[in-house]
């Protein structure tokens, strides 16, 4: 079946204009996660979703930073007043929670570029 | 709370070398351990994973036993090719969450 999507692929944006990312989870998962991967970096954990509510929201770096999801699938990443430091790539995942072996699916991100 | 310590990279291989890339744990009970991949320009996809202590997971030559008496899940491979340069992270799930904790990476760049 398809995997994890997200839109844009590429987003170039000014500073200091809104952005908004989507990810289109797997059907039936669950559990959705955004991510943010500077350039050469690990993985910084945003927030978390459990259905359509955010257990853990405590990586969001400041107010700009927002997310929501609805109807337990699609998700949106929203940074408002963009800055430089927010030039990274954004990955969501999603998994099925069953046991203790939940992995985690991710899509392909999208790369944010703040000029 | 659940952590998870990653050899630092990067690491340079030449092609049919063995690797081993180093990740111990600690953590609140058993949790399942994973690893992800991620190859240039792509999201992270799961390589392996072990759901209880002394699993052995593997998957494309790769292999990681779930070691509870060192708290250890080291990647191995026993020759490795150009195509697996690539980024790898060890992974763990928080203890009484859903979240995952991973490593920082470890960057493999393997020279024919």
């Amino acid at each position: 079946g398809a995997g994890v999507s997200q839109s844009p692929s590429n987003k170039v944006t000014e500073k200091g204009k809104d952005v908004e990312l989507r990810c289109d989870p797997i059907s039936g998962h669950t559990a959705l996660y955004w991510y943010r991967q500077r350039l050469g970096q690990g993985l910084e954990f945003l927030i978390y979703f459990q259905g359509n509510s955010a257990p853990d929201k405590s990586g969001l770096p400041s107010d700009r930073f927002s997310a929501e999801r609805t109807g337990e699938s699609v998700s949106t990443l929203t940074i408002q007043r963009t800055q430089q430091e927010d030039s990274a790539v954004y990955l969501c995942a999603s998994s099925f929670i069953i046991g203790n072996s939940y992995e985690q699916y991710f899509g392909p991100g999208t790369r944010l570029t703040v000029t | 709370g659940n952590s998870v310590t990653q050899m630092e990279g990067p690491v340079t291989l030449s092609e049919e070398a063995f690797l081993t890339i180093n990740c111990t744990y600690t953590a609140t009970g058993y949790p399942s351990l994973f690893w992800y991949v991620q190859y240039p320009g792509e999201g992270l996809q799961l390589l392996l994973k072990a759901t209880k202590a002394d699993d052995k997971g593997s998957n494309k030559g790769f292999e990681a036993t779930y070691r509870k008496e060192t708290t250890s899940f080291h990647l191995e491979k026993g020759s490795v090719q150009v195509s697996d340069s690539a980024v790898y992270f060890c992974a763990l799930p928080t203890s009484g969450t859903y979240k995952y904790i991973f490593g920082t990476g470890t960057r493999l760049k393997v020279l024919a």
